[in-house]
């Protein structure tokens, strides 16, 4: 199946930085990719859409000034903390969106583990 | 709007146990579904998945078949084993805006003993 990267599988920052997390698609393009934050013991909750060439669409409830989304070429987007707190401390994980002959399936990457301090 | 629903966790078995893990949906339109597994620590790998009513989805010696009259997509494997420890996810695909966004159910932590 298709492969999906993240970059980097663990960050541990200081409260009030900014951390870049980077989705790859290694051997197909993406024109949608998506973000989630999954939460210990929890499901994924969408975060947001991103768009190649496009603004990102946020979900309801997800600050867009503060996840910023970058998805400046078909096979790489990016999700950027910025001002990071504890409390956004949690699993992020991405997925690229890959067409099939009538059907269409997402594929993950392995997350992201940030912790804010 | 749609919704997954998952039989809750965690579930516990010896190696060799029949699994069964309930899953039913609510959607409008005619969705896809799929069964994602997420081991310790990573994230989530595509299962098996099915497009259309009546399809049955199938990968590891796990299935699951779609049935539309009951709206279900129960996960089932005749003989697990240790190594298929971890969290298993039930997706619906459902069209919003221009893109289809998975809806997940609250996953089922499953743990098979030696």
């Amino acid at each position: 199946g298709a492969v999906v990267s993240q970059h980097p599988s663990r960050v541990i920052c200081k409260s009030g930085t900014s951390v870049k997390i980077e989705c790859r698609s290694l051997d197909f393009q993406a024109t949608t990719m998506f973000w989630y934050r999954q939460f210990p013991k929890q499901s994924l909750m969408l975060m947001a859409t991103s768009n190649e060439g496009s603004k990102a669409t946020y979900e309801q409830g997800v600050e867009k000034d503060k996840f910023l989304i970058n998805h400046a070429s078909l096979t790489l987007s990016t999700l950027t903390v910025t001002s990071a707190h504890p409390e956004d401390s949690s699993f992020y994980i991405c997925s690229a969106r890959v067409f099939g002959p009538a059907q269409e399936t997402q594929y993950f990457g392995p997350g992201t583990r940030l912790l804010v301090l | 709007g749609n919704s997954v629903t998952q039989m809750e966790g965690p579930v516990t078995l010896s190696e060799e146990a029949f699994l069964t893990i309930n899953c039913t949906y609510t959607a409008t339109g005619y969705p896809s579904l799929f069964w994602y597994v997420q081991y310790p620590g990573e994230g989530l790998q595509l299962l098996l998945k099915a497009t259309k009513a009546d399809d049955k989805g199938s990968n590891k010696g796990f299935e699951a078949t779609y049935r539309k009259e009951t709206t279900s997509f129960h996960l089932e494997k005749g003989s697990v084993q240790v190594s298929d420890s971890a969290v298993y996810f039930c997706a619906l695909t459902s069209l919003s805006g221009s893109a289809r966004q998975l809806t997940f159910g609250s996953g089922t932590q499953l743990t098979v003993l030696p």
